[in-house]
């Protein structure tokens, strides 16, 4: 079962803000919302998580809708670098770290 | 760098071959995962293990044999395989399995069976 939705492609232009959107409509109470991004050939990279309150980390801004149906990743200031495949994904507090991956979000951020 | 290493890098070989995948990690974490990335496809849960008991096993194949012998230290055995189980191989590992921690993967193993 897909637990999230991501669009399958973004496109964004260095510098600006890259806002990427995940819907998870059918979230439970207990369940957290992760990303992660994975750059080509290397392994997923932890980004940030959250519950239903805004998070705020180094690396990007999580903003949480109130009845939690859906999220958007914000990294406030687009490098080349941040090109990779972002991953939006919805565990349980006591799951662990039993990922279930989907399709993710492919960015791709232009000079 | 994540603290977690996977050796090889890369890694070719024959369908009757028999070769192990190694993964280290020396963060003092006590929970250490498989998944496998096929090209186009999600990353799949493979197995997991938390203080070197096996927790989870998601109906691999028998040609995948996983052996944790220490906490900091993961293998995968592999034998016989077959040319669709071409794909990148990553470890990842955990604070505790149980929790609600980040997970930190390796760069992976891409194999390729021929």
């Amino acid at each position: 079962d897909a637990k999230t939705t991501q669009p399958p492609s973004m496109d964004c232009a260095e510098g600006r803000a890259a806002n990427l959107p995940c819907n998870h409509s059918t979230i439970s109470g207990n369940e957290y919302v992760y990303w992660y991004r994975q750059i080509h050939s290397q392994g997923p990279q932890y980004i940030i998580h959250g519950l239903k309150n805004n998070e705020t980390n180094e690396m990007a801004s999580l903003i949480i809708t109130e009845d939690r149906k859906s999220s958007t990743l914000i990294l406030p200031h687009a490098t080349l670098r941040d090109t990779a495949v972002y991953y939006c994904i919805v565990r349980e507090y006591n799951a662990g770290n039993m990922l279930t991956f989907g399709g993710g979000t492919r960015l791709m951020v232009k000079p | 760098e994540t603290g977690v290493t996977q050796t090889p890098r890369h890694l070719v070989m024959g369908m009757t071959n028999k070769k192990s995948l190694k993964c280290e990690q020396h963060l003092g974490h006590n929970a250490m995962y498989w998944y496998k990335q096929s090209a186009k496809k999600p990353l799949e849960l493979m197995f997991v293990y938390s203080l070197e008991e096996r927790v989870e096993n998601n109906s691999v194949p028998s040609r995948f044999s996983p052996e944790c012998p220490n906490s900091s230290h993961l293998f995968l055995h592999l034998h016989t395989l077959q040319p669709e189980d071409s794909a990148l191989y990553l470890c990842a590992s955990s604070r505790q399995v149980g929790q609600n921690t980040e997970a930190f993967f390796g760069q992976g193993t891409r194999l390729t069976v021929v």
